[in-house]
């Protein structure tokens, strides 16, 4: 099956500065790559995706990019701000088969202000 | 909408005991999916549905049961309660496995 590795498991920015969080798979047929945010003591909620179809995507502050040759995607966070503070999970699955989407440990994101 | 909506919020449960916890969703979501989450371990799947009368079991499937009679249910079953099932379960529901997942609000389980 899929397994996903995230690092780091926590990260300390000062406000404004730029966070970057790692994840890598292990099965290359994996085509969808979701990232949740996770505040304290709520539901993790999606803040954006990616499909293995294109290498980049972008929201307002938060992208994410994709390499599917080495097998890892990253989501990149400018100009964080305190409320950025959360738990970041990135998952991975595959569109074909698998029918279960893999998570990754979770990065804690610590925005000082 | 409702969303997903999960009960009980919380429950403390002594070893050995059994209980159910109950997720449901009002967006004629196909596939559902209970979750476990620890401390420094991410969200670990228990089972998933991808449609109502269709279960399977995902990576931490031992001592729980499921079953989707509906579309719109979707039920955990603890057997024999032990503290290692101590944990903050999610249910979520999605389109298909590679679409946005949502969640319910969590259930924060304690075994004694």
């Amino acid at each position: 099956g899929e397994n996903v590795e995230q690092h780091p498991s926590t990260l300390s920015v000062q406000e404004g500065d730029s966070a970057v969080i790692k994840c890598t798979y292990s099965d290359s047929a994996s085509n969808y790559f979701p990232w949740y945010k996770q505040e304290l003591g709520k539901r993790p909620q999606l803040i954006i995706d990616i499909r293995s179809n294109v290498g980049e995507k972008k929201d307002q502050r938060i992208a994410v990019t994709l390499n599917k040759t080495a097998k890892h995607f990253s989501l990149h966070i400018t100009e964080t701000q305190p409320e950025d503070s959360a738990v970041y999970f990135c998952a991975a699955t595959y569109s074909g088969g698998y029918q279960k989407v893999t998570f990754g440990t979770g990065t804690k994101l610590q925005v000082i202000p | 909408n409702a969303g997903v909506t999960q009960t009980p919020k919380f429950q403390v449960l002594k070893t050995g005991q059994s209980m159910t916890l109950q997720c449901a969703q009002d967006m004629n979501h196909e596939y559902m999916s209970w979750y476990r989450q620890d401390p420094g371990m991410g969200l670990r799947l228990i089972h998933y549905s991808v449609g109502a009368g269709i279960t399977d079991q995902g990576e931490v499937p031992n001592g729980y049961n499921v079953s989707r009679s509906t579309t719109e249910d979707f039920p955990l079953r603890l057997l024999s309660a032990a503290p290692s099932q101590t944990s903050v379960y999610f249910c979520a529901s999605s389109t298909t496995w590679y679409d946005e997942q949502f969640f319910g609000p969590g259930t924060r389980l304690t075994v004694l």
